[in-house]
C-alpha cells in the first residue's frame, strides 16, 4: 500500500502568517492527492482537488502544488477561521489519509 | 445540493455490531460510489471502504475487509456500513462521502455530518 507521510504534525502560527503543511507519498501517486481541512465537531471539507486545483467556494489564500512525490499546501496569509487540522490524500490506489497537522494559535 | 444525512449515535457493547446509514439527496444516487471514514479520538482520518450502489461493487482497506459489511437500498437512497466484532477501540465518528472525479482524480466532495458510535464493555 501506498504510505503517505504529513509533516509537521502541529504547527503554531498567528493571523496572518504564511503557512506550508507537507505530504510524501512512498511511491508516484501522479496528481492523485487531496488536501481537506477538518473542525472539531464538523465533517471534513475539500480544500484543493488533483494536487493544485482550488475546490469551489474555498479562499484564495489556500495553494497546493506537487514536485515528484512530494506535495504541499500553503495559506498564504493565515486566517481566524483557518486553524483547523488539516489532511493530505491519496487516491491513486486507495483513499490513504496523511497523519494529519494541527494549526494552532500562536 | 447533495445531502448526506447519517443515522444517530449508538451506544454499543464490545462484540456486537452496529449498522450505521446514510441518506443521500440532491444528486443522482447509485452512480457515484459512497465511501466510509472514520475518526477515533484523538487520531485521525481513516478510510474504511466503498460502494458504488449501481454497480453494487465494494472495496475496503485492508484493515476492515473482515469486519465491515457495505450494502445499499436504492429506494431510499441509502447506504449502510455494518461493523462488527465491536471493540473499544471502534470507538469513533463514522462519516460518509461522495466521491465525484475530476481530471481522473478523485476527491470526496459531500459529508455527511457524522455519527458516534461508543463501544463499552
Amino acid at each position: 500500500d501506498i504510505q503517505m507521510t504529513q509533516s509537521p504534525s502541529s504547527l503554531s502560527a498567528s493571523v496572518g502568517d504564511r503557512v506550508s503543511i507537507t505530504c510524501r507519498a512512498s511511491q508516484s501517486i501522479s496528481d492523485s492527492l487531496n488536501w481537506y481541512q477538518h473542525k472539531p465537531g464538523k465533517a471534513p471539507k475539500l480544500l484543493i482537488h488533483a494536487a493544485s486545483y482550488l475546490q469551489s467556494g474555498v479562499p484564495s489564500r489556500f495553494s497546493g502544488s506537487r514536485s515528484g512525490t512530494d506535495f504541499t499546501l500553503t495559506i498564504s496569509s493565515l486566517q481566524p477561521e483557518d486553524f483547523a487540522t488539516y489532511y493530505c490524500q491519496e487516491t491513486y490506489s486507495r483513499r490513504t489519509f496523511g497523519q494529519g497537522t494541527r494549526v494552532e494559535v500562536k | 445540493q447533495v445531502q448526506l444525512v447519517q443515522s444517530g449515535a449508538e451506544v454499543k457493547r464490545t462484540g456486537s455490531s452496529v449498522k450505521v446509514s446514510c441518506k443521500a439527496s440532491g444528486g443522482t444516487f447509485g452512480s457515484s460510489t459512497i465511501s466510509w471514514v472514520r475518526q477515533a479520538p484523538g487520531h485521525g482520518l481513516e478510510w474504511m471502504g466503498g460502494i458504488t450502489p449501481i454497480f453494487g461493487t465494494t472495496d475496503f482497506a485492508q484493515k476492515f475487509l473482515a469486519r465491515v459489511t457495505l450494502s445499499t437500498d436504492e429506494s431510499k437512497s441509502t447506504v449502510y456500513m455494518e461493523l462488527s466484532s465491536l471493540r473499544s477501540d471502534d470507538t469513533a465518528v463514522y462519516y460518509c462521502a461522495r466521491e465525484f472525479v475530476f481530471r481522473g482524480v478523485i476527491g470526496f466532495d459531500y459529508w455527511g455530518r457524522g455519527t458516534l458510535v461508543t463501544v463499552s464493555s
